[in-house]
């Protein structure tokens, strides 16, 4: 019940074109969404979250969206650029978890120049 | 927004030997700090959760006396591997949060450290 499974595994994108990450969760006790975005070698960096109280949010070219009945969410990025490639990880947690966060597979995205 | 550092940044080392790695909160009280394993092209396995004052919450199937894990002050945690070998040759990431409601939660994740046992 603490997965959170996350698809494509990997994605190929053109310049300027929408890149979207899908990720489902089981535990209806989550209530807050972030998603990591992570360069070869380096440590994930916070991209954009969300808190399960609106459907979407969006921040310069990502957008997350949120259904909660259907207890998914997805990221979208608008106008992807090569400099976008990396790896995407969502995640979830419950508050009263002490911010322990449960990670999806991660997705491997590369935009094409 | 909030930066975590870790160091070392890549650590070299014989079969054997213990390696220390810190991690620092610089601009922040971290009140909870995560260490996480990741291997290549996978995603962040958590092996730990400590508190600062208290000690590590270790996830099932991590040895705690091979993971040695402290958080001695609020923006300070490290994580000792000790006897080190060649299979606990990994990327080794650290996280930050400050923890204690719903706007302070956010984890912060460390630059990393490649842990090479030879």
């Amino acid at each position: 019940q603490q997965q959170v499974k996350q698809s494509p595994q990997s994605l190929i994108v053109q310049k300027g074109g929408i890149s979207i990450i899908n990720c489902a969760y089981e535990n209806t006790a989550f209530d807050y969404f972030p998603w990591y975005q992570q360069f070869p070698g380096k440590g994930p960096a916070l991209l954009i979250a969300i808190r399960p109280d609106v459907s979407e949010k969006k921040e310069g070219r990502f957008t997350i969206s949120f259904n909660k009945s259907a207890k998914q969410f997805s990221l979208h990025i608008m106008d992807s650029q090569p400099g976008d490639s990396a790896t995407y990880f969502c995640a979830a947690s419950k508050e009263t978890s002490g911010s322990r966060l449960t990670f999806g597979e991660g997705t491997q995205l590369t935009v094409n120049p | 927004g909030a930066v975590v550092s870790q160091h070392p940044s890549r650590v070299i080392c014989k079969s054997g030997t213990s390696v220390k790695i810190e991690c620092r909160s610089l601009d922040f009280q971290a009140t909870t700090m995560f260490w996480y394993r990741q291997f290549p092209k996978k995603s962040l396995m958590l092996m730990a959760t400590s508190n600062e004052g208290s000690k590590a919450t270790y996830e099932q199937g991590v040895e705690k006396d091979k993971f040695l894990i402290n958080h001695a002050s609020l923006t300070l945690s490290t994580l000792t591997v000790t006897s080190a070998h060649p299979e606990d040759s990994s990327f080794y990431i650290c996280s930050a949060s400050e923890g204690g409601s719903w706007n302070t939660d956010t984890q912060y994740f460390g630059p990393g450290t490649r842990l090479t046992v030879l």
